[in-house]
């Protein structure tokens, strides 16, 4: 078993619908982050997240200490927002992050 | 400046070939990371340098050689590689506070093919 589990492994959803992307992990950590990778390209650096819940435009990451459960929320989606999702997790010094296979992502319009 | 360099993008080379990738940041980061990712897969750790010493190697093959000249700037040497070496190398730096390390902001990473 993935010490990171993300699902769905794909998803693909119409423009303007509410999108949830689920990751599940079994280690201790000291944060978890969400990225985003478009076809090709580099990786962006969507959220990074000890607990509760931050929002940035569109999107919204929450995250479950007791339960080990993270989710990523996309607002209103758009074609734009096709791309890979990654989850990942640090440990106890956050220098190593252990990544789940990713989620991805098409939107169509 | 907020972002991580890489150069070159794009790097073809052969099996007795010696090159060299760079990265570079300016935003003060003091870690820096190298990771490579395969197509459809998550990236995987190479190397860690923190405080330009390298705290991390991930049991990488020796024709691939670190070096962080200066808290600014990450290299990495390459050398007799195999064609199972093509992949996309990443860059990362993070800020360190005291020993715990902060968000990684990513480069874009130079697609290398080794022939």
């Amino acid at each position: 078993k993935n010490e990171v589990e993300q699902s769905p492994q794909n998803l693909t959803a119409q423009e303007g619908e509410f999108i949830t992307i689920n990751c599940s992990y079994s280690v201790g950590i000291s944060a978890l982050h969400w990225l985003q990778q478009h076809p090709g390209g580099g990786i962006v650096s969507l959220f990074m997240l000890s607990s509760g819940k931050k929002k940035h435009g569109r999107l919204i990451a929450t995250i479950n200490i007791q339960e080990k459960h993270s989710s990523l929320h996309i607002t209103a989606s758009h074609p734009r927002d096709s791309a890979v999702y990654i989850c990942a997790v640090s440990g106890e010094y956050g220098n190593k992050l252990v990544f789940g296979a990713g989620t991805i992502l098409r939107v169509k319009s | 400046d907020t972002e991580v360099t890489q150069t070159p993008k794009h790097l073809v080379m052969g099996m007795t070939n010696k090159k060299s990738l760079k990265c570079e940041q300016h935003m003060g980061h003091r870690a820096m990371y190298w990771y490579k990712q395969k197509a459809k897969k998550p990236p995987e750790l190479m190397f860690v340098y923190s405080y330009e010493k390298l705290s991390i190697n991930e049991s990488v093959p020796s024709r691939f050689s670190p070096e962080c000249p200066n808290s600014s700037l990450l290299n990495l040497h390459l050398h007799a590689l195999q064609p199972e070496d093509s992949a996309l190398y990443l860059c990362a730096s993070s800020q360190m506070t005291g020993i715990s390390y902060n968000e990684q902001f990513f480069g874009p990473g130079t697609r290398l093919t080794v022939l």
